[in-house]
């Protein structure tokens, strides 16, 4: 199998407050897992790289202090967004790397999180 | 570097055929993948061509010509469920199997 859950699925809050987002592989163990965001009717844009145990490796243009990633295990990585403005409010997307199905380069989603930064 | 290109938008009717196409230049080929996206929800994996051939899956059929930089992803029998965005996404040897994902092609069904 390769389930990825994510939570919250939805997430309404103020500017300027944070959000984390988890994401999880319930029925494997993912060796990376990915982060991304979509604006409407766009497609996925890349915006970091989470190995367990090492710092997140992020896309040009994407602002680490901005958006926190925490791998803390091989099922497990949140993403935080700091102080976070109308212009963050987006469909978050994870994907994890690592399931007994296709190849080991097979990326499973998560069912996202849409973001709404009032 | 690289660079995908696939349709925006295609148009067909319940129970024909509709044929996906995309095109890539990219360093480091590994594999093509296509993804199936409905509105408001996270894509689910169809296929992985990393061969060239066609790589059959039920209704669904997926092709790869690495030396023409060409995949197709092939919709038989349609039904309404089907409409929905299709991503083809290209994964680089380099760099944690990063994919790079086209702008999707919208399939709509109709009766």
């Amino acid at each position: 199998g390769a389930v990825v859950s994510q939570h919250p699925s939805r997430v309404i809050c103020k500017s300027g407050t944070s959000v984390k987002i988890e994401c999880r592989s319930l029925d494997f163990q993912a060796t990376t897992m990915f982060w991304y965001r979509q604006f409407p009717k766009q497609s996925l844009m890349l915006m970091a790289t989470s190995n367990e145990g090492s710092k997140a490796t992020y896309e040009q243009g994407v602002e680490k202090d901005k958006f926190l990633i925490n791998h803390a295990s091989l099922t497990l990585s949140t993403l935080t967004v700091t102080s976070a403005h109308p212009e963050d409010s987006s469909f978050y997307i994870c994907s994890a790397r690592g399931g007994t199905s296709g190849s080991a380069d097979t990326q499973y989603f998560g069912p996202g999180t849409r973001l709404t930064v009032l | 570097g690289q660079n995908i290109d696939q349709p925006t938008e295609m148009t067909a009717t319940e129970g024909a055929i509709v044929q996906i196409n995309c095109t890539y230049q990219t360093s480091g080929f590994n594999g093509l993948f296509w993804y199936q996206q409905h509105a408001g929800e996270a894509p689910t994996f169809l296929s992985y061509n990393v061969l060239d051939g066609l790589e059959e899956k039920g209704r669904f059929s997926s092709f790869l010509s690495r030396s023409k930089g060409y995949s197709y992803l092939l919709l038989k029998e349609l039904q309404m469920k089907d409409s929905a965005s299709y991503l083809c996404a290209v994964s680089h040897l380099s760099n944690d199997y990063k994919l790079s994902f086209g702008a999707g092609t919208t399939v709509t069904v109709r009766a």
